[in-house]
């Protein structure tokens, strides 16, 4: 069965990075473009951007251009998303995200709670 | 970008009732269209996409409608299982935009 892994927490101070990880299972990672999209409270989903894992074309929120950088390791079929700057406006659950077939956003991963604090 | 507005935040339903959950797109969408749900804690679900196709394994009591600008999403005989967000989202054009969700809450 489709599965996306993601870790559940990361901690991290403000102005710096992190790269979050989501790795697939169950299906041919290099078939379906990979979605990432942020859920804060209150602000409801916004959609960051979409990495093709077959020859890692990508396509960005204009939001997120500065933001985030989206890359795939095809040889452990993990996604990443990396992001620069934070700021308290970051802390948000991410969430890894794949269209399958014609069905969109149709497997999620667990999502991953990222809390900018010093 | 598109805007995907959910008029309702909250609705209130009772157990066997039939509810209804509204979503107006800022310009024609041509039926693209997918509801989700998404209970306390988990990840959200796809119920519906292309406005009316239910996805695999969602119970035939979830119905999606509409057309143009104008959505809906239908329970048909809602059951307490059903306490959830549910959310919006077109899926015609990039960014992909979402609605600002409706609580369905059981009385």
């Amino acid at each position: 069965q489709v599965q996306l892994q993601q870790p559940g927490a990361e901690l991290v101070k403000p102005g710096a990075s992190v790269k979050l990880s989501c790795k697939a299972s169950g299906y041919t990672f290099t078939s379906y473009w990979m979605h990432w999209v942020k859920l804060r409270p209150g602000q409801g989903f916004e959609w960051i951007g979409e990495i093709n894992p077959s020859n890692g074309g990508t396509n960005y929120n204009e939001k997120f251009k500065r933001k985030a950088t989206l890359t795939v390791d095809k040889s452990s079929s993990t996604a990443y998303m990396q992001l620069s700057s934070l700021t308290s406006e970051d802390s948000a659950v991410y969430y890894c995200t794949i269209d399958y077939g014609s069905s969109p956003f149709a497997y999620w991963g667990q999502g991953t709670l990222v809390t900018v604090s010093a | 970008d598109i805007v995907m507005t959910q008029s309702h935040k909250f609705m209130s339903t009772s157990v066997g009732d039939r509810v209804s959950i509204t979503c107006k797109a800022s310009q024609d969408v041509s039926t693209a269209v997918a509801w989700y749900q998404q209970k306390p804690g988990q990840s959200p679900k796809l119920l519906i996409y292309w406005a009316s196709t239910r996805h695999t394994g969602v119970p035939d009591r979830f119905t999606g409608s509409g057309s143009g600008t104008d959505y809906t999403l239908t329970i048909s005989s809602v059951q307490a299982e059903d306490l959830a967000l549910y959310y919006c989202q077109q899926h015609y054009s990039t960014p992909r935009t979402f609605g600002g969700g409706t609580k369905l809450e059981i009385k």
